[in-house]
């Protein structure tokens, strides 16, 4: 079965430091990838997603970069946060495009101070 | 602009009372799937609706896709305290990604 992990699971970071948060997932193979941000119980906002090693789409301009180095994995880093980078960011996979489902890690908390 | 706006945005009822959630849109989806996420977790998947009128039934959730495939509802019977959590409908257009609901917090009180 497929199982997909991120870390750290909370982060409390200083305004303009750096960010590194990894999303692997197993049991599968050329996975779709996403990155969302989620603000205080409220809906996901989709940051990126991924189809294939190297490739990247970018949904909103910000301060974030993804990237995909490895088939199952995907990193979602900064140069510099911002206070605003502050929330809840979650993974996602699904198998391939003609699947309707996602399937979403447990989350990172990231609190910028 | 939220593409699927879900109402209410809060429900808060008595184990045993029966509640429906509702997502709407003006855009027509290829599927629409319907999650549910405790505080601090992931969501998790509840079910995926693809046909127009279709109707699912998870023991004491039912779901249904509008006929125009632009609208689906969520309906608990006989609610209990594990049907707490925040309820969110993802709708999919002819791409890879999926357009979320701001979500609907259900709180059910013992």
């Amino acid at each position: 079965s497929q199982t997909i992990h991120q870390w750290p699971a909370t982060l409390v970071q200083p305004v303009g430091s750096p960010l590194s948060l990894e999303c692997t997932v197993e049991g599968t193979s050329n996975p779709n990838l996403y990155w969302y941000r989620q603000a205080a119980g409220r809906g996901l906002q989709l940051l990126f997603y991924s189809v294939g090693i190297g490739q990247i789409s970018s949904e909103v301009p910000q301060n974030l970069s993804a990237s995909r180095p490895q088939d199952r994995q995907f990193i979602l880093s900064s140069k510099k946060l911002l206070l605003s980078d502050s929330g809840f960011y979650l993974c996602a996979w699904n198998a391939g495009a003609a699947y309707n489902e996602q399937f979403f890690g447990p989350g990172t908390r990231l609190t910028v101070l | 602009t939220q593409l699927l706006e879900q109402s209410p945005q809060f429900l808060s009822i008595q184990e045993g009372e029966n509640l429906t959630v509702y997502c709407n849109s003006s855009s027509v989806f290829s599927s629409l799937q319907w999650y549910r996420q405790e505080p601090g977790e992931g969501p998790v998947l509840l079910v995926t609706v693809v046909t127009g009128g279709e109707v699912k039934k998870l023991k004491r959730l039912t779901f249904q896709f509008g006929d125009a495939r632009k609208d689906s509802s969520l309906h608990i019977t006989a609610a209990q305290p594990g049907d707490t959590g925040l309820y969110l409908c993802a709708g999919r257009s002819n791409d890879y990604k999926l357009s979320f609901g701001a979500g609907t917090t259900v709180t059910v009180r013992a």
